[in-house]
């Protein structure tokens, strides 16, 4: 069964950071790539950034981009989310996405 | 900010058909393939539609999707009360900046 396990969210004040990891099992992890998205509260979703299966292609929202750093691990079937300054408006739930199936999400709250 | 863009809502009741649009451009939906998501409330999205008209295992096949130049539908027929949910529409854009997964504004469906 195929499973995608969030973690890492929680309560961060304006300018702070974050890494938001993603448990992976019941797929090949190291041949699929993989995505983070979001959803404000009460908002549509919103595409964060991808990441190819070998870590060679990486691409960003602009929203994001210079801010949040994806990464993996294949070794640990794992995928993260590094969250640095951090803005009132990144307040969302974080998805851990592959092409078909998504995790049930980590809520990342920013405010003062 | 949405690039591609859907109806806020429709509706039918249980049995009708019911169809949602998603109207982008040449560099989204015009050059790549069309995916669709279900969302109901408090639940991760879930994979509807892929390659504009490919259904996952799993998927009734009373979900339906087409694509045309710049425009794509979601067509729900014989509606169940289960339908009720948000549906978004989603596809690459080949910006300028670096390839985008681009999500519609989502359109919110009602079982009368």
């Amino acid at each position: 069964e195929v499973q995608l396990v969030e973690s890492g969210g929680g309560l961060v004040k304006p300018g702070g950071s974050l890494r938001l990891s993603c448990a992976a099992s019941g797929f090949s992890f190291s041949t699929y790539n993989m995505n983070w998205v979001r959803q404000a509260p009460g908002k549509g979703l919103e595409w964060v950034a991808s990441i190819s299966s070998g870590s060679g292609y990486i691409y960003y929202a602009d929203s994001v981009k210079g801010r949040f750093t994806i990464s993996r691990d294949n070794a640990k079937n794992s995928l993260y989310l590094q969250m640095n300054s951090l803005r009132v408006e990144d307040t969302a739930v974080y998805y851990c996405a592959k092409e078909d199936y998504w995790g049930q999400g980590t809520l990342v709250t920013v405010s003062s | 900010q949405s690039v591609l863009t859907q109806p806020p809502s429709a509706s039918g009741t249980p049995g009708q058909r019911v169809t949602i649009s998603c109207s982008g451009s040449s560099s989204n939906i015009g050059s790549n393939t069309v995916n669709w998501y279900q969302q109901v409330p408090g639940t991760a999205p879930k994979l509807l539609i892929y390659s504009n008209d490919e259904r996952p295992s799993g998927v009734p096949d009373r979900f339906s999707g087409s694509k045309s130049g710049t425009s794509a539908s979601l067509a729900i027929s014989g509606l169940q009360s289960e339908d009720e949910a948000d549906y978004y529409c989603a596809a690459w854009d080949d910006s300028l900046n670096g390839p985008k997964y681009v999500f519609g504004t989502g359109t919110k469906v009602t079982v009368l």
